[in-house]
């Protein structure tokens, strides 16, 4: 069964470093996302990817985040000069839109560190 | 804004007993879908179930089903018979209908931890 995959599965970074978290969404998929989740919190929207263009972002996605699909494949996330309050759990989405299957699958998601 | 409240944090049952999860929304939208996800403790996020707000009819899948009641705006899912594989954190979400086209986030409830003991 086709799924999401992530890499890495962890990073640990200093602070103010740049980190860039990898995504290849389900092959068909047309709308890419992109979640956190802070340790034992709930997870939380960023961002989402239609037609090459942001579609929506939240208030999190602050001039920081950047989210890119440099080819036909991958779904990037990059962080630009991470701080300690960016250590969480990212978690990768993709969705086929319509039918009875429409609904977000999730990769296994990438814990970043920052130290 | 739409919101999701699971008021439960923490459940701890023994095995073979059924357990509720409760999960009460909001949302100003006349349609929208309600889902839930499982995180078992290798911290994955595992879909179990999308319903839209236009189908009200219970749902059940083996030992897992859900209720949803549009008059209390409530999706509750019940694992009947539990077994020590069910321990994991289980989230309710909730999409709004597409307005704009590409996104449909979704809108996560605190989760509510589930441990199954033998």
């Amino acid at each position: 069964e086709p799924e999401v995959t992530q890499t890495p599965s962890h990073q640990v970074t200093q602070m103010g470093q740049e980190v860039i978290l990898r995504c290849v969404p389900i092959s068909n998929h047309l709308y890419f996302y992109w979640y956190r989740q802070i340790l034992g919190q709930k997870v939380e929207f960023l961002v989402s990817f239609y037609n090459n263009e942001i579609s929506e972002k939240s208030e999190i996605f602050d001039d920081q985040f950047s989210v890119e699909r440099p080819d036909g494949s991958n779904f990037t996330l990059k962080i630009r000069s991470t701080k300690l309050e960016d250590s969480a759990m990212y978690f990768c989405a993709s969705r086929i839109a319509g039918g009875p299957t429409d609904t977000q699958y999730f990769g296994p998601g990438t814990r970043l560190t920052v130290l | 804004a739409q919101k999701v409240t699971q008021a439960q944090t923490e459940i701890s049952v023994v095995e073979k007993e059924d357990v509720t999860l409760d999960c009460v929304y909001e949302t100003r939208d006349t349609t929208y879908y309600l889902f839930w996800y499982k995180q078992p403790p290798s911290g994955e996020l595992v879909f179990l179930i999308r319903r839209n707000s236009f189908d009200e009819q219970n749902e059940i899948s083996g030992r897992y089903s859900w209720n949803f009641q549009k008059s209390t705006s409530s999706f509750n899912f019940t694992i009947t018979a539990s077994q020590v594989v069910d321990s994991a954190v289980y989230f309710c979400a909730l999409s709004e209908a597409i307005k704009i086209q590409g996104a449909q986030k979704l809108v996560f409830g605190q989760g509510t931890r589930l441990t199954i003991n033998p």
